[in-house]
């Protein structure tokens, strides 16, 4: 059982805004920053969001982060088929390297 | 570009030992940890441990004593060993690169392609 938690499924259709939200504690997401990573098909997780709502280079300004207090959110706009996969967030607890269970986006 | 490719055994037999080793290409390999991390069959994330440059080491509680994890800033390369494997262990593992830009913004920036690990008897 993930210590940070997530949706398990989320589906919009193409050109659609979605949200993905992250569940933590005070000792991890209350902390510490939030990352945020994009697993497609067959593929290994790449970062998609660091340090909250900053990108690395590449990922496109469709998708962006916020985080208030023990939670953050993942969202992606003007969604696309090749946006369907698995998202994970990610935190730390100070010595844990921790994970949420994913969330499956569904490209409608 | 920092590129992470990793190799090794993919099936393994109930009490053997898992070794993977990951080499790192196109960037530096001092100044950062290397992490490895599985992902069972049901799509979940376990970060495993990790060696800084400078040879230390930091592993999960879950798997300490049986894991262990060393590199090689000669050649760029960490590698994974996990004593006594079980079906549990069955996963897909990934090294990949632990930045840290300040204390509390850290994450894994790069990662390796993935390598599967399957323990049946």
């Amino acid at each position: 059982q993930s210590v940070l938690t997530q949706p398990p499924s989320v589906s919009a259709a193409p050109g659609q805004r979605v949200t993905i939200s992250c569940s933590g504690s005070a000792s991890d997401i209350g902390t510490y920053y939030v990352s945020w990573y994009q697993q497609l098909p067959g593929t290994a997780p790449r970062l998609l969001i660091y340090d909250v709502n900053n990108r690395p280079s590449g990922i496109p300004d469709r998708f962006s982060g916020s985080k208030s207090g023990t939670s953050a959110t993942l969202v992606i706009t003007g969604l696309q088929s090749g946006d369907e996969g698995d998202y994970y967030c990610g935190s730390w607890d100070g010595s844990l390297r921790l994970f949420g269970g994913g969330t499956k986006l569904t490209v409608l | 570009q920092v590129q992470l490719r990793q190799w090794g055994a993919g099936l393994l037999k109930p009490t053997e030992t898992l070794s993977l080793t990951c080499a790192v290409y196109g960037g530096s390999f001092s100044g950062y940890s290397w992490s490895w991390v599985r992902q069972f069959p049901g799509k979940g994330l376990e970060w495993i441990g990790d060696v800084t440059y400078s040879g230390s080491t930091d592993y999960n509680p879950s798997l300490k004593s049986r894991v262990s994890i060393s590199g090689d800033t000669s050649i760029s390369q960490i590698s994974l060993r996990l004593r006594s494997v079980t079906a549990a262990d069955t996963a897909i593992y990934y090294c990949a690169r632990w930045q840290t830009l300040a204390p509390s913004i850290r994450f894994f920036d790069s990662w390796g392609q993935g390598s599967q690990v399957t323990v049946s008897a």
